[in-house]
C-alpha cells in the first residue's frame, strides 16, 4: 500500500517556465511533508519542506504548497534551469504510531531543456 | 564538517558472497536508516535503527542484516540470501523528530553494489 505518491514518473519543461511537481498521500495522519533532489549516483538532498499547519512554504525559486483536505502538495520551480533536473522525491512524517520515519514516493524526473 | 560517510562508492561481490557496506555518521543523530533504489521503484527500506543497539527491518529487510553498535555507525551486510542484490544503497541518518523544527534526514552519497 503506497501511502505517497508520485503519479508522473517524468516532466519535462523548458528552461525559464515553471516546472510544478505533484505528490499525493493516503494517510491523514502525515503532519510533516518533504522534497528531497536527486541526481544521479549521489545521495538525494533536502529541498524545502513544510508542516501541515501551513499551506504554503517558499524558499528562492522553490514553492510547496500543501491542500489538507485533498491529500495534495506540489512543488513549483520558478524559473526552471538546467541545473534542476534531477529526480525529485516527495516525502512525508507523522508522529504517531510511534514512528517518525518518512514515506518516500517513487520520484519524478525533471528535465529542463535549455 | 559534519556529515554522512558511506563507503566504498563501488562495490563488486560474487554470488554466494556476504559484502558489508559501512556507514557513518558524525552528526550525533539518534536514528539510521538503509535504502535501496532500484530504478523506478524509489527509495525501499531495509532497515532502520532509532536508537543505539536497537534496529527494525524495513519494508524489503530479507537477505539484509544491521548492526548499531556505536551510535556513529550502522553497517549493513548483504547476504548470499538476498536474491537481487544488485542496486544503489544510501544510508540516511536524522534526529528525533521533537528535537528539530527542521526535521528531515540527511543521506550519503551511496554505494552502487554490483554482482558479478
Amino acid at each position: 500500500d503506497q501511502q505517497v505518491k508520485q503519479n508522473s514518473p517524468s516532466l519535462s519543461v523548458q528552461e525559464g517556465r515553471i516546472s510544478i511537481l505533484n505528490c499525493d498521500y493516503t494517510n491523514s495522519m502525515f503532519d510533516y511533508f518533504l522534497w528531497y533532489k536527486k541526481y544521479p549516483a549521489e545521495g538525494p538532498t533536502f529541498l524545502i519542506s513544510i508542516s501541515s499547519i501551513k499551506d504554503k512554504n517558499e524558499d528562492g525559486r522553490f514553492t510547496v504548497f500543501l491542500n489538507k483536505s485533498a491529500k495534495h502538495l506540489s512543488l513549483h520551480i520558478v524559473p526552471s534551469q538546467p541545473g534542476d533536473s534531477a529526480v525529485y522525491f516527495c516525502a512525508a512524517s507523522s508522529t504517531q504510531g510511534g514512528s517518525e520515519k518518512l514515506v518516500f514516493g517513487k520520484g519524478t524526473k525533471l528535465t529542463v531543456n535549455p | 564538517d559534519g556529515g554522512i560517510t558511506q563507503s566504498p562508492k563501488y562495490l563488486f561481490r560474487k554470488e554466494g558472497q556476504n559484502v558489508t557496506l559501512s556507514c557513518e555518521q558524525n552528526l550525533n543523530h539518534d536514528a539510521m536508516y538503509w535504502y535501496r533504489q532500484d530504478p523506478g521503484q524509489g527509495l525501499r527500506l531495509i532497515y532502520y535503527s532509532q536508537i543505539v543497539n536497537d534496529f527494525q527491518k524495513g519494508d524489503i529487510a530479507e537477505g539484509y542484516s544491521v548492526s548499531r553498535e556505536k551510535k556513529e555507525s550502522f553497517p549493513l551486510t548483504v547476504t548470499s540470501a538476498q536474491k537481487n542484490p544488485t542496486a544503489f544503497y544510501l544510508c540516511a541518518s536524522s534526529t528525533q523528530r521533537e528535537d528539530s523544527l527542521n526535521y528531515g534526514y540527511t543521506f550519503g552519497s551511496g554505494t552502487r553494489l554490483t554482482v558479478v
